[in-house]
């Protein structure tokens, strides 16, 4: 079984709409990140949630609102988007500890804002 | 300004033969580097790592070498096996900043029979 999931894998959506990203770990782990991957640039991180706790956004507009209701599940609400909004939008997570931990990505969710 | 850089958007070897993907840095306090392969409409899968104890680590046939001196890390593939062809990702972090991964554009690596 993955150990992260995602979905939808795909989303197409008009500016006005509202739409949400679901990113599921099976992995344990306390924490949980979004990253938003657009062509040719490095991943960005946007946000970064500890025991459901919101540690970091990444200066990231507020037409896009995370939500972690547990430490298994993260959703990213999305509302008024713009077509440069269109990217791939990946969910990882992580067991937090000092030192060496590492990130388990999602397959990701292709958005495209038209 | 970009921290961490793959300077080569795409590298081609033959099957069998050696795949070097490099990545510079410019952060001296990085002290845990990681590499991530990702297939299109997947996402990036974690690799191997290396700590900045460290100059070098081995998992098959992935071998990562570290230069603290020069900033520099790469990634040795060996032998290349044509399921190898994806995008190569590097990533870096400081310490005690548990949550935050920097990571490079990535390099694209085809290889061929």
């Amino acid at each position: 079984e993955t150990g992260v999931t995602q979905t939808p894998r795909h989303l197409v959506m008009g500016m006005t709409n509202k739409k949400s990203l679901k990113c599921e770990q099976h992995l344990g782990h306390n924490a949980m990140y979004w990253y938003k991957q657009s062509a040719k640039k490095p991943l960005e991180l946007m946000f970064v949630y500890n025991f459901k706790e919101q540690t970091e956004n990444n200066s990231v507009p507020s037409r896009f609102s995370p939500e972690c209701p547990n430490s298994s599940h993260l959703f990213l609400h999305l509302h008024t988007l713009q077509p440069e909004d269109s990217a791939l939008y990946l969910c990882a997570s992580s067991q937090e500890l000092v030192g060496e931990e590492t990130q388990y990505f999602g397959p990701g969710t292709r958005l495209l804002v038209l | 300004d970009q921290q961490v850089k793959q300077n080569s958007p795409s590298l081609s070897v033959q099957e069998g033969r050696i795949s070097i993907l490099n990545c510079d840095y410019t952060n001296s306090m990085f002290d845990y580097f990681l590499w991530y392969k990702k297939y299109p409409a997947e996402g990036p899968t974690f690799l191997i790592s290396i700590s900045s104890i460290k100059d070098k680590n081995e998992d098959g046939r992935f071998t990562v070498f570290l230069n603290k001196s020069a900033k520099h890390l790469s990634l040795h593939i060996v032998p290349s096996q044509p399921g190898d062809s994806a995008v190569y990702f590097c990533a870096a972090k400081r310490p005690y900043n548990t949550d935050k991964l920097i990571f490079g554009t990535g390099t694209r690596l085809q290889v061929f029979p």
